[in-house]
């Protein structure tokens, strides 16, 4: 069974770069799998962000794309998101995900809220 | 983007009732690329239903999800107990979009 587990700062100061990681387990991040974040202000819907496939292909959220980068670290069963110029509107809970392909997704982290906040 | 729209954005129902929850593309879900989600709070979103219809393992068969191009719904049947909570909808045809939600509360 997939399980997966956010990590990272729960304060990014507006202007800097929110970075986290989210470790998998109990499969190999190099399978056919894609993984992903989504992202959840508090009180509102959720938003997706980016997903990397197994090879490294990478897909963006257009509205986020000059400011995100997701990136796989195969060595440590981990990928990772980095989101620059942070604002007050980038605090939310944000999740790590998965699945068989970039479409729904059945696996989510339990979700780690950051806030961006001076 | 394919903008979601989910109507009613509250559902206020007794326990035993139907809920019919829906939501409307702003332009055609190639292949019926439409998800479901329910989320309690606190909680990660769990997926229940994929390319508007299918079940995934563990959703309890009183869910049902249909529609085509850009009028989608889902139905639970009898609603219990642990179904208040509120449902997302999902297109992955072109790009991915969430639909605002709607929360099915008890009345």
């Amino acid at each position: 069974q997939v399980q997966l587990q956010e990590s990272g700062p729960g304060l990014v100061k507006p202007s800097e770069t929110l970075s986290l990681t989210c470790t998998v387990s109990g499969y190999s991040i190099s399978s056919t799998y894609y993984w992903g974040w989504i992202r959840q202000p508090p009180g509102k819907g959720l938003e997706w962000i980016a997903t990397i496939s197994q090879s490294g292909t990478t897909y963006y959220n257009p509205s986020l794309k000059s400011r995100v980068t997701i990136s796989v670290d195969t060595s440590k069963n981990q990928f990772s998101l980095k989101l620059t110029s942070v604002t007050a509107a980038d605090t939310a809970v944000y999740y790590c995900v998965g699945d068989r392909r970039i479409s729904w997704y059945y696996f989510w982290g339990q979700g780690t809220l950051v806030t961006v906040s001076s | 983007d394919i903008v979601l729209t989910q109507s009613p954005g509250t559902l206020s129902m007794s326990p035993g009732e139907r809920a019919t929850l829906s939501c409307r593309a702003s332009q055609s879900v190639s292949s019926n690329y439409l998800a479901w989600y329910q989320q309690k709070p606190g909680q990660a979103p769990r997926l229940l239903i994929y390319d508007a219809s299918s079940r995934t393992v563990g959703t309890p068969d009183r869910f049902s999800g249909s529609g085509s191009g850009t009028d989608f719904s889902l139905t639970i049947s009898g609603l219990e107990p642990e179904d208040f909570a509120v449902y997302y909808c999902q297109q992955y045809g072109t790009s991915l979009t969430f639909g605002g939600g709607t929360r099915v509360e008890i009345k």
